[in-house]
């Protein structure tokens, strides 16, 4: 099946900073999308982003479906930001729709 | 409107005795999604059910779980004799296209 890599899998980052997360797929996707879990659990969709760029406040991310990757950059970084972010990505078996998730990439932002 | 929102938040029981977890959704929301979250694991995909399609159970880990979800709206996951590998965040999403909600989640623990 598809397999979905996330990277790096840790990050630290001092307030201000800027950073860019990866998602990588094996294979040819329907959908991506980018979550962030925060500290407390609560998981929020950032993009539904299949192909192209979208830009939410400081938040943006690109998808090269053709080569089979996404990134989520964060500009200016916020303690707020700190949590998992997630990329998972939609196949189609029939009729049923199932999402493939990475594992994650944990970021901590320090004051 | 509300998002979706599951209930008990949290839930400790002993082993071999049954729960039930509940997961109202977004109203309207003809998708949801059953996914259990270990600690420092990633989301482990459960059960789908779209609209009055026969859901998807394949992500079940054993005969001990099963799921309804009555009137295309109300979803319950039912573990019976449940095990301490059983401990974990059960999430629950909906969605009516592409992109899911989801909900606090029930933190269970099998004592």
């Amino acid at each position: 099946g598809i397999q979905v890599e996330q990277s790096p899998p840790d990050l630290i980052l001092q307030e201000g900073a800027n950073s860019t997360l990866r998602c990588n797929f094996s294979d040819s996707v329907n959908n991506l999308q980018w979550f962030h879990q925060n500290p407390w659990g609560q998981l929020i969709n950032l993009f539904y982003i299949p192909s192209g760029t979208k830009q939410n406040g400081r938040l943006s991310a690109t998808t090269v479906a053709t080569e089979r990757y996404s990134l989520l950059y964060i500009s200016s970084s916020q303690t707020t930001d700190s949590g998992v972010y997630l990329c998972a990505v939609t196949t189609f078996a029939g009729n049923n729709r199932k999402l493939i998730w990475g594992l994650g990439t944990s970021l901590a932002v320090n004051p | 409107g509300a998002g979706v929102s599951q209930s008990p938040s949290n839930k400790v029981t002993e082993k071999g005795k049954d729960v039930e977890l509940r997961c109202d959704p977004i109203s309207g929301h003809t998708a949801l999604y059953w996914y259990r979250q270990s600690l420092g694991q990633g989301l482990e995909f459960l059960i789908y059910f779209q609209g009055n399609s026969a859901p998807d159970k394949s992500g079940l880990p054993s005969d001990r779980f099963s799921a309804e979800r009555t009137g295309g709206s109300v979803s319950t996951l039912t573990i019976q004799r449940t095990q301490q590998e059983d401990s974990a965040v059960y999430l629950c999403a909906s969605s009516s296209e592409e992109t899911q909600y989801f909900g606090p989640g029930t933190r269970l623990l099998v004592l």
